[in-house]
């Protein structure tokens, strides 16, 4: 049974740094391309970043471009993002999701969840 | 950049069909593969449909997916709506040409 779970969620400061992991269990996890997805409370989901199978390749969304990272450790089955410079509309739930094989940027399995608050 | 456009919330009756859309700002819609996902309060997204009109196993076939490449836009129709249907449902696509993964707003569906 495939299962993603995140962790490592919280309150910050703004301005403060939090990173996010993403345990993946029940598949090949070298074989999978990776992604963050966030949603803000009340709000829809939002991508965040990508990262391919050999963590060669990287993509990030506007909004975070420049201040966070994503990584991967394909020996521990653990996917990662490190946030900095956090901001109160970084507020959410963040979601790591698997990129099916089949269709580019298809999100076939999700997590459950971590939330992020970034608040003074 | 690429954009998805969702109707911010969509009302019917059990038994019904509605069919919520989600229009292409630009470029082909039909250009990448369109998901649809459902997410019910408090949970996280699943597939309801992939590949423009694929269902997941397990996914009733009251779910079925489209694309209108004249209006530049896909839709998901419900057929036979349940109560337990009522959720939020999101588009989502992928934009080639910045590698990004993109959403629609959300649509909002309530059965009563």
């Amino acid at each position: 049974e495939v299962q993603l779970v995140e962790s490592g969620g919280g309150l910050v400061q703004p301005g403060g740094s939090l990173r996010l992991s993403c345990a993946a269990s029940g598949f090949t996890f070298s074989s999978y391309e990776m992604n963050w997805v966030r949603q803000a409370p009340g709000k829809g989901l939002e991508w965040v970043s990508y990262i391919s199978s050999s963590g060669s390749t990287i993509y990030y969304a506007d909004s975070v471009k420049g201040r966070f990272t994503i990584s991967r450790d394909n020996a521990k089955n653990s996917l990662y993002l490190q946030m900095n410079s956090l901001r109160a509309e970084d507020t959410a739930v963040y979601y790591c999701a698997r990129t099916s094989l089949i269709v580019v940027y298809y999100f076939d399995y999700w997590g459950q969840g971590t939330l992020v608050t970034v608040s003074s | 950049n690429f954009m998805l456009t969702q109707p911010h919330s969509v009302s019917e009756s059990p038994g019904k069909t509605v069919t919520i859309s989600c229009t292409g700002s630009s470029g082909s819609i039909a250009s990448n593969y369109v998901q649809w996902y459902q997410q019910r309060p408090g949970s996280a997204p699943t597939t309801v449909i992939y590949e423009d009109n694929q269902r997941p196993s397990g996914v009733p076939d009251r779910f079925s997916g489209s694309i209108d490449s004249s209006s530049n836009s896909a839709s998901l129709t419900i057929s036979g709506l349940k109560t337990e249907d009522e959720a939020d449902y999101y588009c989502q696509s992928y934009d080639s040409s910045n590698h990004r993964g993109v959403f629609g707003g959300g649509t909002k569906l309530t059965v009563l």
